[in-house]
């Protein structure tokens, strides 16, 4: 069974940093490429970042470019997320999510909320 | 703003049968696969259907979804009260590398 559990969210002031775990489980982690995903309170779906199966290629959506690192560990089965100069709008849930070979975005952990407030 | 376009809402009786429409355009929708996802309540989102129109297993086929031009459509028959959720389309965007790009979300209501 495939399994993705976020942690290392929690609340920090603007200007701080908070790095995010997925540990991952059931699957050949280093055959996926991988994705965050956030969803702010009462709001959509937005994309965050993705990494390929062995962290040569990485992307981001432009809101979080330069502040935002993600990167992953395949002999822990693990990815990360590292958020420097968080803002208020980075207040979401953030949750890993396993990219299938097809490319669809098919596993999604059950998030964990990270808070930027002072 | 989101990159897809989704109605806020929609709402139907128990039994009655539900479309969610979902536009985009060339650079995504137009030449890519696309998925539904169903977010229960206080949850995380779950894959409804993949590649346009498939199933992953467990899915009941009272789901089901197509593909036309930049547009995707979600259906929903036999409406139950535990459909009662956000559903959310979501694809790639050819013109921005491996960049995934969602709906804004419909919320279902069953009346």
């Amino acid at each position: 069974e495939v399994q993705l559990v976020e942690s290392g969210g929690g609340l920090v002031q603007p200007g701080g940093s908070l790095r995010l775990s997925c540990a991952a489980s059931g699957f050949t982690f280093s055959s996926y490429w991988m994705s965050w995903v956030r969803q702010a309170p009462g709001k959509g779906l937005e994309w965050v970042a993705n990494i390929k199966q062995d962290g040569s290629e990485k992307y981001y959506v432009d809101s979080v470019k330069g502040r935002f690192t993600i990167s992953r560990d395949n002999a822990k089965n693990s990815l990360y997320l590292q958020m420097n100069s968080l803002r208020a709008e980075d207040t979401a849930v953030y949750y890993c999510a396993r990219v299938s070979v097809a490319g669809t975005v098919d596993y999604w952990g059950q998030g964990t909320l990270v808070t930027v407030s002072s | 703003q989101s990159v897809l376009t989704q109605p806020p809402s929609v709402s139907a009786a128990p039994g009655q049968k539900v479309t969610i429409s979902c536009s985009g355009s060339s650079s995504n929708i137009g030449n890519n696969y696309v998925s539904w996802y169903q977010q229960l309540p206080g949850t995380a989102p779950k894959l409804l259907i993949y590649e346009n129109n498939k199933r992953p297993s467990g899915i009941p086929d009272r789901f089901s979804g197509s593909k036309s031009g930049t547009s995707a459509t979600l259906g929903i028959t036999g409406l139950q009260t535990g459909d009662e959720a956000d559903y959310y389309c979501g694809t790639w965007d050819s013109s921005l590398s491996a960049h995934a790009v969602f709906g804004g979300g419909t919320q279902l209501t069953v009346l």
